[in-house]
């Protein structure tokens, strides 16, 4: 399994505090990327990383950042929760084959 | 824009069933096509990458195969077992970014003993 942790595993918020997700890779792998997962809807792409300090947009960004200021850290910030940010949170890596691999998943509830 | 379609949304067959999973992507210029596992609860399991270049990929009893000019993939099961219950995914690149995925919905599929 590729090295792919990510904090916390679980958590509940309320409306309208921060929250910072964590994922942290042991593979040194260019690329990092956050989905969301809901029903209906599937994985959707938040933000991503293609190296330290570089980060773009993916198809639901609005109302999360990020930021990577190492190789193997990658944090999603939601500035102020909403319950439309409840949701599972995907971390995953690739490298040069361009292979996605995923971490186990934060489940956020925002109350 | 890439979509990418995954049909039937579920699939429940008998063990020992050989079964095939489909998978279809609107824009045919991709890098790369995967599939994944993902069981209840988990994330995702990375089973199998085709390249562009590759027309098939084989591990185990899992056979996928890709035709870019249909735009179309299937996955192939051979002799299912109840431990291959999971929802199936299908994900594509596309416009050119070899490293961005788009993700079909998934099948989900249930072997039955």
């Amino acid at each position: 399994d590729a090295g792919i942790t990510q904090s916390p595993r679980h958590k509940v918020t309320e409306t309208g505090t921060p929250v910072t997700l964590r994922c942290h890779q042991t593979e040194n792998h260019r690329y990092m990327y956050w989905y969301r997962q809901d029903p209906g809807h599937g994985l959707r792409l938040i933000h991503y990383s293609y190296g330290v300090k570089d980060t773009d947009k993916g198809e639901v960004s609005d109302g999360y950042s990020v930021s990577r200021s190492k190789t193997e850290d990658f944090l999603l910030t939601l500035e102020s929760a909403t319950s439309s940010q409840t949701s599972v949170y995907f971390c995953a890596i690739s490298g040069d084959r361009n292979e996605q691999y995923f971490g186990p998943g934060t489940r956020l509830t925002v109350t | 824009k890439q979509e990418v379609t995954q049909i039937p949304a579920a699939l429940s067959v008998p063990e020992g069933e050989n079964l095939v999973l489909n998978c279809s992507f609107t824009d045919s210029a991709i890098y790369n096509l995967q599939w994944f596992r993902q069981d209840p609860g988990k994330g995702l399991t990375s089973l199998l990458l085709i390249q562009s270049s590759q027309r098939e990929q084989t591990s185990g009893r899992l056979n996928a195969s890709l035709d870019k000019s249909s735009g179309r993939s299937t996955l192939y099961i051979a002799a299912s077992q109840p431990g291959d219950s999971a929802t199936y995914l299908c994900a594509s690149d596309s416009g050119g970014s070899n490293y961005k995925l788009t993700f079909g919905k998934g099948t989900l599929l249930t072997v039955n003993p």
